[in-house]
């Protein structure tokens, strides 16, 4: 099984709709991250978190919230979804000690 | 500020071929360096990383990449290329002393392995 899981795989979604991204991790971390990829642009932050209670921007926050409900669980939701939101959506998570950062396999995601 | 240049959007090889795959950083402090592959509709995969401690670092299906500082370089290399090596390669730069341990990624060199 994975280490860590991403629902949906793929969304389709039309602007103005609220729709929600989840991750999931059964790894321990307690450091969870939410970025965006773009083609030709690399994967960009959105939100990160340190544990429950902690809860940071990124660079593009702007248009994103968050939620951590748990240790494991890191929500990333789109309030009122704008076509330039459309991209490939990435969760990652961390041990707190160590370096590497450990990737879902993605959300794909297109706004209408 | 951190910052990653990928030199090369697209590398063409044949299959056996050496790889090199470019990638330069701008760091204000001690860099961390990661190489992530990412294959067709996969998340993507650690391949190697630089943490300060030996400047050659052996990664996973027979890459490396050297560390230069003089040269702020992180280069890519494998020997001989498979046809499973095509795929996304991101160069990804973290300062070590940024509690947030934020990556920053390079806009990915796609590397196309012909038969």
């Amino acid at each position: 099984d994975a280490d860590v899981t991403q629902t949906p795989r793929n969304r389709i979604t039309k602007t103005g709709k609220r729709i929600m991204l989840e991750c999931s991790q059964t790894k321990g971390h307690d450091r969870m991250y939410w970025y965006r990829q773009d083609p030709g642009l690399g994967l960009r932050l959105i939100y990160y978190s340190f544990d429950v209670k902690d809860i940071n921007k990124g660079e593009i926050s702007d248009g994103y919230s968050v939620s951590r409900q748990a240790q494991a669980k890191f929500s990333l939701s789109l309030e009122s979804a704008i076509p330039n939101q459309t991209a490939l959506y990435f969760c990652a998570t961390r041990q707190g000690a160590g370096e590497t950062q450990y990737f879902g396999p993605g959300t794909r995601l297109l706004v209408l | 500020a951190q910052s990653v240049t990928q030199l090369d959007s697209h590398v063409s090889v044949s299959e056996g071929t050496p790889v090199l795959l470019r990638c330069n950083y701008s760091s204000s402090y001690s860099p961390s360096l990661f190489w992530y592959v990412q294959h067709p509709n996969k998340g993507l995969q650690l391949l190697l990383k630089y943490t300060s401690a030996a400047t050659l670092v052996k990664g996973i299906n027979g890459f490396e990449a050297e560390f230069k500082k003089s040269e702020t370089s992180f280069h890519l290399t494998k020997p001989s290329a498979h046809m499973s090596d095509a795929a996304e390669y991101f160069c990804v730069v973290s300062d070590r002393m940024d509690s947030s341990y934020k990556l920053i990624f390079g806009s990915g060199t796609r590397l196309l392995v012909r038969p």
